[in-house]
């Protein structure tokens, strides 16, 4: 079974520019998560949809930061613009049945801003 | 949710059993204890979660004690590849959804 499929893996862009990435669940899975990894804060929860709709976005960090779910399959998380200091890996999870379920993780993105 | 407290490192022998402990003093009734681990480079991975009982799966034993307030993790015959962080969560249905990944302790299987 395919599990939550990342992309892209790596990306490396300029301050200023706009960043997209994106995410697809597990098929059959009713809530998604961003999380963003850095040394210095560990594992961050950024934001998290059920059903497609935003449920909990205070960990979001700033207007810069904004996710959608246009769909059950796919969902995006877009910096405009983006900063060094947002250089991290952003995982996406995905679960069955809620907040409380085991979460299925990606492989991340490992996002660099020069 | 529950705050937990794990050690920061801990190492282990290949072939040996690795136990894994973690306090969850403040825990209450209806919130479950869940571990991930996170392989260097790859995202977390789900282990296993219980509630009251003693868990067991493919991949580790989850030991809770009668209290609740602390639980161990034992993987019976760790190997190189089960070195990586390992994060014991504590979650509720009537929690924050936001979970606290905490900063784990970091095991180390050596040969």
């Amino acid at each position: 079974d395919a599990g939550v499929i990342q992309s892209p893996r790596h990306e490396v862009t300029e301050m200023g520019q706009e960043v997209t990435l994106r995410c697809k669940p597990i098929s059959g899975h009713n809530s998604l998560f961003w999380y963003r990894q850095t040394m210095m804060r560990g594992l961050e929860l950024l934001i998290y949809f059920n059903n497609n709709v935003p449920i909990d976005d205070s960990g979001m960090p700033e207007d810069r930061f904004s996710a959608k779910m246009p769909n059950a399959s796919f969902s995006t998380l877009k910096i405009q613009p983006s900063e060094p200091r947002d250089s991290a890996v952003y995982f996406c999870a995905s679960s069955f049945g809620g907040a409380v379920q085991p979460q299925h993780f990606g492989d991340g993105t490992r996002l660099s801003i020069l | 949710d529950a705050k937990t407290t794990q050690p920061p490192s801990m190492d282990c022998a290949e072939g040996r059993a690795a136990n894994l402990p973690c306090n969850h003093s403040t825990i209450s009734g209806n919130e479950y204890v869940y571990w991930y681990r996170q392989i260097h480079s790859q995202g977390p991975q789900y282990i296993i979660h219980g509630l009251k009982n003693n868990e067991t799966n493919e991949m580790a034993s989850l030991i809770i004690t009668e209290d609740r307030k602390s639980s161990t993790l034992i993987l019976p015959h760790a190997t190189l590849r089960d070195t990586a962080v390992y994060y014991c969560i504590v979650r509720g249905p009537g929690g924050s959804y936001i979970p606290t990944f905490g900063r784990g302790t970091s095991l180390i299987v050596h040969p």
